[in-house]
C-alpha cells in the first residue's frame, strides 16, 4: 500500500511563498498510470485540487490558481513539490498530496484519488 | 458554492439504510464518472467509490453507489456508529474543462 507524507513549514507569512513537499514510500513516483497531486481543504470546506504532475515531468493545474503554483518531481527522492507563491490568508488550509488515477478520453474524462497523505496545516499569517 | 450540490446533512440510525444525494449537470455528472470519499474529522478523505459505483478492495459491501441522469447517490446499509463522518462526491467538468467537488454531506448516526 502506497504511503505519502507531507512536509513543510506550518506558517507562511503573506505575499511570500508556501512550499511543500509529498515523499512517496511503499510504491513509486514512476508508477506508469498515476498521477501526483496536491488538493486543499479550507478549514471547515469542501475539497479544491490544485494541480497534479506525471513521472515524466507532464503537469496540469487548476486553471484559478495556475499563476500562482509550480508542481515539481523528483524521482531519485521518490518526492513531488508544490510551490505556492503571493499567498495571502484566503490560502490557509489543509494541504494533502494524493495518487490519482486520471484517465481522460474522448467521450468521459475518469479521476479519483486512492491514496492520500495525513495532510499538513498551512496558515498564512504575519 | 460548490459546483457539486449535495445536502449539509443527513442522518440515520444503527442498522437503517441511508442516501447521500450529489447533484450536478449534463457537464459533470451527467458525462462523466463520479468518485465518493469519507472523511473523518482530523483525517485525511479515503476512496469509498471509484468510477460510479466500483468500490475499491477493502471497502464494505454496504456501500454503494449509483448515478442517474445529472446526480449520484451514495447509499449506506446496515449504519453503523463508525460510518459517522463528512461524505465528499466528485467529478470531472467538461465544461470547466477540471475537477470538481461537491461541498460534502455530514452524516450523524444517532
Amino acid at each position: 500500500q502506497v504511503q505519502l507524507q507531507e512536509s513543510g513549514p506550518g506558517q507562511v507569512k503573506p505575499s511570500e511563498t508556501l512550499s511543500l513537499t509529498c515523499t512517496v514510500s511503499s510504491g513509486a513516483v514512476r508508477t506508469g498510470g498515476y498521477y501526483w497531486s496536491w488538493i486543499r481543504q479550507h478549514p471547515g470546506k469542501g475539497l479544491e485540487w490544485i494541480a497534479n504532475i506525471y513521472y515524466s515531468g507532464t503537469t496540469f493545474y487548476n486553471p484559478s490558481l495556475k499563476s500562482r503554483v509550480t508542481i515539481s518531481v523528483d524521482t531519485s527522492k521518490n518526492q513531488f513539490s508544490l510551490n505556492l507563491s503571493s499567498v495571502t490568508a484566503a490560502d490557509t488550509a489543509v494541504y494533502y498530496c494524493a495518487r490519482e488515477r486520471y484517465t481522460p478520453k474522448a467521450l468521459t474524462t475518469n479521476f479519483f484519488f486512492d491514496s492520500w497523505g495525513q495532510g499538513i496545516l498551512v496558515t498564512v499569517s504575519s | 458554492q460548490s459546483v457539486l450540490t449535495q445536502p449539509p446533512s443527513a442522518s440515520g440510525t444503527p442498522g437503517q439504510s441511508v442516501t447521500v444525494s450529489c447533484y450536478g449537470g449534463g457537464s459533470n455528472i451527467g458525462t462523466n464518472p463520479v468518485s465518493w470519499y469519507q472523511q473523518f474529522p482530523g483525517t485525511a478523505p479515503k476512496l469509498l467509490i471509484l468510477t460510479d459505483n466500483q468500490r475499491p478492495s477493502g471497502v464494505p459491501d454496504r456501500f454503494s453507489g449509483s448515478k442517474s441522469g445529472t446526480s449520484a447517490s451514495l447509499a449506506i446499509s446496515g449504519l453503523q456508529s463508525e460510518d459517522e463522518a463528512d461524505y465528499f462526491c466528485a467529478a470531472w467538468d467538461d465544461s470547466l474543462n477540471g475537477r470538481v467537488f461537491g461541498g460534502g454531506t455530514k452524516l450523524t448516526v444517532l
